[in-house]
């Protein structure tokens, strides 16, 4: 079947815009994940979603950040007044409710100028 | 809080030569233990896991033991190829109860003919 996936796999912003990436986790996965990968590291965790409800968004790295999932599958990470720093690939992942293996997609690419 | 520390720096072998990958964890309670590979061009992918302490995951010829006593997870192979080439992410799941994943900076792995 297919697998998660992230759109668009590319972002070019300036700095100060907003910014927003999709995500499509397999169907019938209750539990979603972001994370964010700066070059050279591993991801790192930014939000968790247990169908619509944000279980724990302890990740986010500050109020610029936002993410829903209002129908309990497409999920929306938002990032207002982008930062040069915000560069990084972003990752979302998902799995099977009280399963733990997490099936990541191809991420998206974003790129602060 | 949870964190997983690999070694340090690329891994450059030969074809046919053994691997050993390095993985050492800080953890509250017991969590389950992952190997995550990136092959060039690709998403991640769950290489292997294991969920309690000396359980042994294995996939594609590699194998990690779950080392509750020395707190580790180092991978390895017997013999690698050049399709092993990628980058390999050593990763533990939160035991609090959502299985947020904490990683690993990663080892990239290439293998010369």
């Amino acid at each position: 079947g297919a697998g998660v996936s992230q759109t668009p796999s590319n972002k070019v912003t300036e700095k100060g815009k907003y910014v927003e990436l999709r995500c499509d986790p397999i169907s019938g996965h209750t539990a979603l994940y972001w994370y964010r990968q700066s070059l050279g590291q591993g991801p790192e965790f930014l939000i968790y979603f247990q169908g619509t409800g944000a279980a724990d968004d302890s990740g986010l790295p500050n109020d610029r950040f936002f993410a829903v999932r209002p129908e309990g599958s497409v999920s929306t990470l938002k990032i207002q007044r982008t930062e040069r720093g915000d560069s990084a690939v972003y990752l979302c992942a998902s799995s099977s409710n009280g399963q733990e293996t997490q099936y990541f997609g191809p991420g998206t690419r974003l790129l602060v100028l | 809080g949870d964190s997983v520390t690999q070694m340090e720096g690329p891994v450059t072998l030969s074809e046919e030569a053994f691997l050993t990958i390095n993985c050492t964890y800080t953890a509250t309670g017991y969590p389950s233990l992952f190997w995550y590979v990136q092959y060039p061009g690709e998403g991640l992918q769950l290489l292997l896991k294991a969920t309690k302490a000396d359980d042994k995951g294995s996939n594609k010829g590699f194998e990690a033991t779950y080392r509750k006593e020395t707190t580790s997870f180092h991978l390895e192979k017997g013999s690698v190829q050049v399709s092993d080439s990628a980058v390999y992410f050593c990763a533990l799941s939160d035991y609090y109860g959502n299985n947020r994943l904490a990683f690993g900076k990663g080892n990239q792995v290439v293998v010369i003919p």
